[in-house]
C-alpha cells in the first residue's frame, strides 16, 4: 500500500523567514513525486515533478529535492502570497498508475 | 483550453437521493481520477481509470460507482447519498505516457443533509 506523510500539518512563518516542508513516502516502484499548491476553494495546481533521488527543481522562491525516502520543499524568503496548502503526491507504477496524495501542509506567511 | 471541467460546482442532496458528478477533459489524457477532500484528511482516491475501458478502486470506493464513458469523460455516481459523503470532490486527468503531472478540475462541493 502506497503511503505519503507530510509534515508539519501547519506552518506559520513571518515574511522573509525561510523554512522547509517534508514529504516522506513508501511506494512500490516510484515513477514520480509531485508537488502541488492549493488555494482555498480551488483545485490543486502543479508545481514540480521529481523522478529520481538527488534531483532538484526550482521555481521562484521554491526548491524541491528528492531522496530515496523523502522529498523537501524549501521556501526561501517567503511572501504572504505564498500562503497556501502544499500537497505532495507519488505515482506508483506498481499499481497501474495510482496517484496517492499526502494530507498537505497549510502554510501561512504573515507580513 | 478548458482543461478539466466538473459539473455541477455545488450540490445539496437529501439522504438517500442519487446523483452523478460529471467530469470531462479536453487534453487527450488516458488516465482520469476521482478524489474527495475532507478537512484534515487530504485528497483521498475514490476510483481511477488508467485508460479508456478500465477502472480501479482507490482508497475509499464504498458508496460510489464510476463510468469511463469515453476517453474524455469520467463520471462518479452516488446511488444513495449519505451525510458521510458530504465533501469536496475533485476530478483529475493525466497523460499516461511517463510520469506526467495530473491536472485538476475546480471541484464539486457536495452537501448531503
Amino acid at each position: 500500500e502506497d503511503q505519503v506523510t507530510q509534515s508539519p500539518e501547519a506552518l506559520r512563518l513571518q515574511e522573509g523567514e525561510s523554512s522547509s516542508l517534508n514529504c516522506s513516502y513508501t511506494v512500490s516502484g516510484l515513477r514520480g513525486l509531485f508537488w502541488y499548491r492549493q488555494d482555498p476553494g480551488k483545485g490543486p495546481e502543479f508545481l514540480f515533478t521529481l523522478y529520481s533521488a538527488g534531483e532538484e527543481k526550482e521555481k521562484e522562491r521554491l526548491k524541491a529535492t528528492l531522496t530515496k525516502k523523502e522529498s523537501f520543499l524549501h521556501i526561501t524568503a517567503p511572501k504572504p502570497e505564498d500562503s497556501a496548502t502544499y500537497l505532495c503526491a507519488v505515482l506508483s507504477g506498481g499499481s497501474n498508475y495510482k496517484l496517492t496524495f499526502g494530507k498537505g501542509t497549510l502554510l501561512t506567511v504573515n507580513p | 483550453n478548458a482543461g478539466v471541467t466538473q459539473t455541477p460546482k455545488f450540490q445539496v442532496l437529501k439522504t438517500g437521493q442519487s446523483m452523478t458528478l460529471q467530469c470531462a477533459q479536453d487534453m487527450n489524457h488516458n488516465s482520469m481520477y476521482w478524489y474527495r477532500q475532507d478537512p484534515g484528511m487530504g485528497l483521498r482516491l475514490i476510483y481511477y481509470s488508467a485508460s479508456e475501458g478500465t477502472t480501479d478502486k482507490g482508497e475509499v470506493p464504498n458508496g460510489y460507482n464510476v463510468s469511463r464513458l469515453n476517453k474524455r469523460e469520467f463520471s462518479l455516481r452516488l446511488e444513495s447519498a449519505a451525510p458521510s459523503q458530504t465533501s469536496v470532490y475533485f476530478c483529475a486527468s493525466r497523460s499516461s505516457g511517463g510520469a506526467t503531472e495530473a491536472f485538476f478540475g475546480q471541484g464539486t462541493r457536495l452537501t448531503v443533509v
